[in-house]
């Protein structure tokens, strides 16, 4: 069991806007701005899209948005392509030098 | 461009240790604000961070792994490594090794290499 929670898989249509969350404590989201998302296709590298909370990396898409409520935080992917198709996890610092991480998101673009 | 490229030996017999190697190019592994680490995942299941590493040697590791894992750095020829004793079929997974950026503390993975993938059978 992952120590974040997300939703095993989300679809959308092209064009459309989602929406993943990713849910953690009062101890790790809810306590630090220092939650970070990524995108991992089969085979590949997992590419940081998302860091603290809501900053893009040079390169990454302004499709590509983050934000957090409480103990919970959100990535939302707008203006939906067919290459967006990929897993989507989540990481939150956890306190005492530790990385949390979600289990993962299956995006399918529909 | 950081790029990281995990070696390893693709199949371990239970009970013996995996070794697995981190090669890094494109930056040195010897800046400081960055730790460098092993994270897993087993089939169909999630990520899991092992532990992480600082050039200097500190090291801090997931709980769940501690007894049985060792890191280590060689900063002469900017790899990595991680060991892992003793291991069982629940050891079957894709390792990755990353980097992880430090602001005032471990913040984001922000560069990955690709995983290799590890077989733990008879």
């Amino acid at each position: 069991q992952s120590a974040l929670t997300q939703p095993a898989s989300v679809s959308g249509s092209p064009g459309q806007s989602i929406t993943i969350s990713c849910t953690g404590s009062d101890t790790d989201i809810g306590a630090y701005d220092l939650v970070s998302w990524y995108q991992h296709s089969p085979g590949r590298a997992p590419q940081l899209i998302i860091h603290e909370v809501s900053q893009r990396p040079a390169g990454v898409s302004l499709r590509f948005s983050g934000s957090k409520s409480g103990n919970t935080a959100s990535l939302t992917i707008s203006g939906l392509h067919s290459d967006d198709e990929a897993d989507y996890f989540c990481c939150s610092y956890g306190g005492h030098t530790t990385l949390l991480l979600g289990g993962g998101t299956k995006l399918t673009v529909l | 461009q950081v790029q990281l490229q995990e070696s390893g030996p693709g199949l371990v017999r239970p009970s013996e240790t995996l070794s697995l190697t981190c090669n890094v190019s494109g930056a040195s592994i010897s800046i400081g604000g960055y730790y460098w680490s092993w994270i897993r995942q087993q089939p169909g299941k999630g990520l899991e961070w092992i532990g992480y590493i600082y050039h200097r040697g500190g090291t801090y590791y997931n709980p769940s792994f501690k007894s049985r894992s060792t890191l280590s750095i060689d900063t002469s020829t900017n790899q990595f490594s991680l060991q892992v004793r003793s291991v069982t079929a629940a050891d079957t997974a894709v390792y990755y090794c990353a980097r992880v950026r430090m602001i005032l503390v471990v913040s984001h993975f922000d560069f990955w290499g690709q995983g290799t993938p590890v077989s733990v059978s008879s």
